[in-house]
């Protein structure tokens, strides 16, 4: 079935270094690919999404890009902030509904 | 706009009690999806309501239950409650009409079942 692989964390950085988070997925078609955030006792939010191969979406920094040829979508950051610690969710949308992966936890130290 | 609202924000049931659990979406859309967040198994899919009906359906057991009112208000109702149901429920909502649209997710209802 469709499935989706994220780099494993904990993730701790120190303030200002640069972030990658792994996200590869296994989907039929052409799914939507989407970055979700979700802050302590929070729901999640948006923070990114990409509707085609080789779009490139973007906000508040982050940035990933749909690569259909290597089925991955892979989130970026060149500065983190310690207000970016938060539990990160790739999520292909596909046969109408969200395939969440596990989720990678990153801490942001000062 | 107004976001995506649930409630209650908490609840606390005894095993074999039933829980409703209510959301309301974002003005205009039609589309409310419900998820349930829990350590173990992370964020697993239940259903998705449009326009009244249900249009998509996870891998959960009957006791699992929801409807979509004409307003699209949203809820969700589980009978004969388990130990294994505490988790954080999540509603979203969205326009319903393509894949690229964004789901907009709700601050979520805690469930302990004790």
């Amino acid at each position: 079935g469709d499935s989706v692989t994220q780099m494993e964390g904990p993730v701790t950085l120190s303030e200002e270094a640069f972030l990658t988070i792994n996200c590869t997925y296994t989907a039929t078609g052409y799914p939507s690919l989407f970055w979700y955030v979700q802050y302590p006792g929070e729901g999640l939010q948006l923070l990114l999404k990409a509707t085609k191969a080789d779009d490139k979406g973007s906000n508040k920094g982050f940035e990933a890009t749909y690569r259909k040829e290597t089925t991955s979508f892979h989130l970026e950051k060149g500065s983190v902030q310690v207000s970016d610690s938060a539990v990160y969710f790739c999520a292909p949308y596909q046969g109408g509904k969200l395939i969440f992966g596990q989720g990678t936890e990153l801490s942001v130290k000062p | 706009k107004a976001g995506v609202t649930q409630t209650p924000r908490y609840l606390i049931k005894t095993r074999g009690q039933q829980v409703t659990l209510s959301c309301s979406p974002i003005s205009g859309h039609r589309s409310v999806s419900w998820y349930q967040q829990t350590p173990g198994q992370g964020l697993q899919f239940l259903f998705e309501y449009f326009s009244e009906t249900q249009r998509n359906k996870g891998n959960f057991p009957g006791r699992f239950s929801g409807r979509q009112f004409s307003n699209s208000r949203s809820e969700m109702n589980v009978s004969t409650l388990e130990l294994g149901d505490s988790a954080l429920y999540l509603c979203a909502s969205s326009p319903g009409t393509s894949r690229a649209d964004t789901q907009y997710f709700g601050p979520g209802t805690r469930l302990t079942v004790l």
